[in-house]
């Protein structure tokens, strides 16, 4: 069965506080690795991954694909309560279906 | 309008109702797809078109779930006497490109709740 797997599945921080989120993913008919942040009901697109080794950042957000290891790490540095979030990890395949992890659901605190 | 656009935002049907959900997809997006998320889960994939043609339908659950884009930009997903296991957020999406390798936009989703 095709998987993504998430951790942490939920996560607390502080405001200020710095996170790692990881995402590990079958290699069966890959073509991408999606990030997308979901707050109410839409999720939103954050990134997209598709080469090893490159870094991609956007603002306080910065995230980067390992297509060895088959993992990404998504880092949210000097969190904010406004990043309180479900963070969603997402393989692309070639068959355009996008397989979906459970999320992490992270909660920053004032 | 400039995103994908789903109607209506919530529903509550009585089990055996027969519901319909629409989904207005990003004007010119080629692919489209239905996710099933229940709560606590991330999304499922349930059915992906491009353009008219429903490519795969490997993720309905049963026969009772029927989508159809008939023209190629609406979509509508169906569900036949409901059930109680039915209860979710169906998300639309849609996509610029035919395969892989491109973002999907999302819509903010139908709460189906199933009483």
């Amino acid at each position: 069965e095709d998987k993504v797997v998430q951790s942490p599945l939920s996560l607390v921080v502080h405001e200020g506080d710095t996170v790692t989120l990881n995402c590990s993913y079958e290699v069966t008919n890959f073509r991408s690795l999606l990030w997308y942040k979901q707050e109410k009901k839409a999720p939103t697109f954050l990134f997209m991954l598709t080469s090893s080794g490159i870094e991609k950042k956007s603002g306080r957000l910065s995230s980067i694909l390992d297509k060895k290891e088959l993992f990404s790490i998504l880092n949210i540095t000097a969190t904010q309560t406004g990043d309180s979030a479900i963070y969603l990890c997402v393989k692309g395949g070639a068959t355009n279906k996008l397989i979906f992890g459970t999320g992490t659901l992270l909660a920053v605190q004032p | 309008g400039a995103g994908v656009s789903q109607s209506p935002r919530y529903k509550v049907a009585k089990r055996g109702q027969d519901v319909a959900l629409r989904c207005d997809p990003i004007s010119g997006h080629v692919s489209l797809f239905w996710y099933q998320q229940a709560l606590g889960q991330g999304p499922e994939f349930l059915t992906y078109f491009q353009n008219e043609a429903q490519l795969d339908k490997s993720g309905l659950p049963s026969d009772r779930f029927f989508a159809e884009r008939p023209e190629g930009s609406v979509s509508t997903l169906k569900i036949q006497r409901t059930q109680q296991e039915d209860s979710a957020v169906y998300l639309c999406a849609s996509s610029l490109a035919l395969m892989g390798n491109t973002e999907a936009f999302f819509g903010q989703g139908t709460r189906l709740t199933v009483v």
